[in-house]
């Protein structure tokens, strides 16, 4: 089974530009996330698909940042325009479809399965 | 504890010790407590999802403890290989993940 991808790897761009993160969850995962790490800090959430809705977006740092997933699968992340602050590594991450059952004490773990991660470096 | 916290920060041991890691976390509210194990330019890779408190997981040499009554988990690693350097992340929550730093790991041969 393929795992989580990420395009690309590695970007650099300048201040002011515009860039476009790409991730492919594992198939059938029906949420996606989208985290960030900046040098130095703990990886800070971002955002939450489920197929194709934003279930929480409380984590975007403003309106530079753009996240679709149009028909439930890949998703983007656009940073328009860029600022200095925007450098860090962009992870993205899916997992199944879960529901809360706490019949007998039991609670359905949702694993999280990450990509590798997007460098983007703004000059 | 309002945050994910991790210590040590970091940690140089040679190849054969056996060590450990702790992670401490907000106790109310508590849902899931999940490890991970990071090489750069690597995707984390999933160690263990803990949701009980006094949940105890293995995995090879690897272990992990949960105390959800006093926000704490604990991962150890049992004679250590080079191949265990990596920075070992926690984190908490059950849809949106809350990420201590990291415990940096350099195991020496």
């Amino acid at each position: 089974e393929a795992g989580v991808t990420q395009f690309p790897s590695h970007s650099v761009i300048e201040k002011g530009q515009t860039v476009t993160l790409r991730c492919d969850p594992i198939s059938g995962h029906d949420n996606l996330y989208w985290y960030r790490r900046v040098m130095g800090k703990e990886i800070k959430f971002l955002l939450h698909f489920v197929k194709e809705s934003k279930q929480d977006e409380s984590g975007m740092p403003n309106n530079r940042f753009l996240a679709e997933r149009t028909g439930g699968t890949y998703s983007t992340l656009k940073v328009q325009p860029a600022e200095l602050e925007d450098s860090g590594v962009y992870f993205c991450a899916s997992s199944q479809s879960f529901t809360f059952d706490f019949a007998g004490g039991q609670k359905r773990r949702n694993e999280q399965f990450f990509g590798p991660g997007t460098r983007l470096t703004v000059l | 504890i309002l945050n994910v916290e991790q210590s040590p920060q970091s940690l140089h041991v040679q190849e054969g010790d056996s060590t450990n890691f702790t992670c401490s976390f907000p106790s109310s509210n508590f849902y899931a407590l999940h490890w991970y194990r990071w090489e750069t330019a690597k995707s984390p890779e999933a160690l263990f999802v803990m949701t009980l408190n006094g949940d105890e997981k293995k995995k090879g040499r690897i272990s992990a403890t949960l105390n959800t009554k006093e926000g704490y988990s604990y991962l150890y690693i049992k004679g250590s290989q080079p191949e265990d350097s990596a920075t070992y992340l926690c984190a908490r929550g059950y849809s949106t993940l809350t990420f201590g730093k990291g415990t940096m790991l350099l195991v020496s041969p």
